[in-house]
């Protein structure tokens, strides 16, 4: 069965640096998702992109964010200098096709450490 | 602005017994609704969706819920439940866009007694 995935399961990094997190979103999905959870807190919609631009975007989601699909494979999600708020599990999620209500496929997860 | 709540962080329940998990919702037009689980070191797992039609659906491992419109709830229930039910549960609203963003409640863990 296809599943969306996610590289790495869990990443340490330094206050400051940056992040790329990478996601490989089901074959032939049009929709892509990033969500976030800080530890004891909801689930939280980031960003979603389709036809290869932000479709909406989250408060959450400033200038220190940004996405990509650099191949017709790969969705990935950069902080370009992380915070130690940054702390959290990062989930991507694909949709197969713009039809409302469609079903989101999450992967699972990224945790991402920031000391 | 669509929000959900799940009022019971954390429930224990005994193998075998019935499990309800709350869910309320708040959002302007008739929603969709969605049932998310995630196991320890899992990603989230689609149980159950709600659209349209029959207020009952039914889902994956034996589990089903109910949307109620007048009390703007979505509660999930399985008649027995197994160990490897031991999760967590997350209710969520998804908005009647092209994107399509969900936004989820805070999440019940269940713990399955013996």
């Amino acid at each position: 069965e296809p599943e969306v995935t996610q590289t790495p399961s869990h990443q340490v990094t330094q206050m400051g640096q940056e992040v790329i997190l990478r996601c490989v979103p089901i074959s032939n999905h049009l929709y892509f998702y990033w969500y976030r959870q800080i530890l004891g807190q909801k689930v939280e919609f980031l960003v979603s992109f389709y036809n290869n631009e932000i479709s909406e975007k989250s408060e959450i989601f400033d200038d220190q964010f940004s996405v990509e699909r650099p191949d017709g494979s790969n969705f990935t999600l950069k902080i370009r200098s992380t915070k130690l708020e940054d702390s959290a599990m990062y989930f991507c999620a694909s949709k197969p096709t713009q039809e409302l209500g469609n079903e989101q496929f999450f992967g699972p997860g990224t945790r991402l450490t920031v000391l | 602005a669509q929000s959900v709540t799940q009022p019971d962080i954390h429930i224990t329940v005994s193998e075998g017994a019935s499990l309800e998990l709350r869910c309320n919702y708040s959002y302007g037009a008739t929603p969709y609704l969605f049932w998310y689980v995630q196991s320890p070191g899992q990603g989230l797992q689609l149980l159950l969706k709600y659209f349209s039609g029959d207020t009952l659906v039914q889902g994956i491992k034996g589990f089903e819920a109910e949307f109620k419109r007048s009390q703007s709830s979505f509660n999930l229930r399985k008649p027995s439940v197994h160990w490897s039910d031991a999760a967590e549960y997350f209710c969520a609203v998804g908005a009647r866009a092209a994107g399509n963003k969900l936004t989820f409640g805070g999440g019940t863990r269940v713990l399955v007694k013996p």
